[in-house]
């Protein structure tokens, strides 16, 4: 199946310091990006969508000067955590949809990353 | 509004045995897709079968089987011979077009030995 990685793993920063996420799709065009958070025991929130080339769509609630998302081609996306605080921890996981697929699939998630704001 | 429901927090089942998850979901819409995703502790979502709304005929994966219940709105997980390996998180999701997914709140799955 496919697959989508992300970088780093997991990541420890100061607070006040930013972090970039990335998202790659391994062995797909990913014409469409999502990035979701995740808090302990809890479902996923779904963050923004990006689509490659154009500016992320972010759901309600999330500030997008906070969160940052490029979507530079179509292998990769990045998630900005600017100026992170403590309350910003929580494990971060995104999604890519095959640009060549048809209206029937689904999305590939990457295995996550983890974020640590001391 | 898209909404999906997990009324179940946690479940557990012996191993060997047959469980069956609960979903229920809220849509305006008749052409969707509905998906259960596995989050085992590493915390990697993995696809485990979906569903799409215009088929009559219920999705199986070998020990994973549903009940969709396009009338009543409700989706359901079976999961036959149980392994230890099932235990995880179980996320019910919907998802219209090539839109976002909406995912339920999930089902801790307990698989006893």
């Amino acid at each position: 199946g496919a697959v989508v990685s992300q970088h780093p793993s997991w990541v420890i920063c100061k607070s006040g310091t930013s972090v970039k996420i990335e998202c790659r799709s391994l062995d797909f065009q990913a014409t469409t990006m999502f990035w979701y958070r995740q808090f302990p025991k809890q479902s996923l929130m779904l963050m923004a969508t990006s689509n490659e080339g154009s500016k992320a769509t972010y759901e309600q609630g999330v500030e997008k000067d906070k969160f940052l998302i490029n979507h530079a081609s179509l292998t990769l996306s990045t998630l900005t955590v600017t100026s992170a605080h403590p309350e910003d921890s929580s494990f971060y996981i995104c999604s890519a949809r095959d640009g060549l697929a048809g209206v029937g699939d689904t999305q590939y998630f990457g295995p996550g990353t983890r974020l640590t704001v001391l | 509004a898209q909404t999906v429901t997990q009324s179940q927090p946690e479940m557990s089942v012996q191993e060997a045995e047959t469980v069956t998850l609960s979903c229920t979901y809220d849509t305006s819409e008749s052409d969707y897709y509905l998906f259960w995703y596995k989050q085992p502790p590493s915390r990697q979502m993995i696809l485990v079968i979906r569903q799409e709304a215009y088929k009559q005929q219920n999705a199986t994966e070998n020990r994973f089987s549903v009940n969709f219940q396009k009338a009543a709105k409700s989706f359901s997980l079976k999961i036959s011979d149980s392994q230890l390996g099932d235990a995880a998180m179980y996320f019910c999701a919907y998802r219209y077009n090539f839109n976002k997914f909406y995912f339920g709140s999930g089902t801790k799955l307990n698989v006893k030995p």
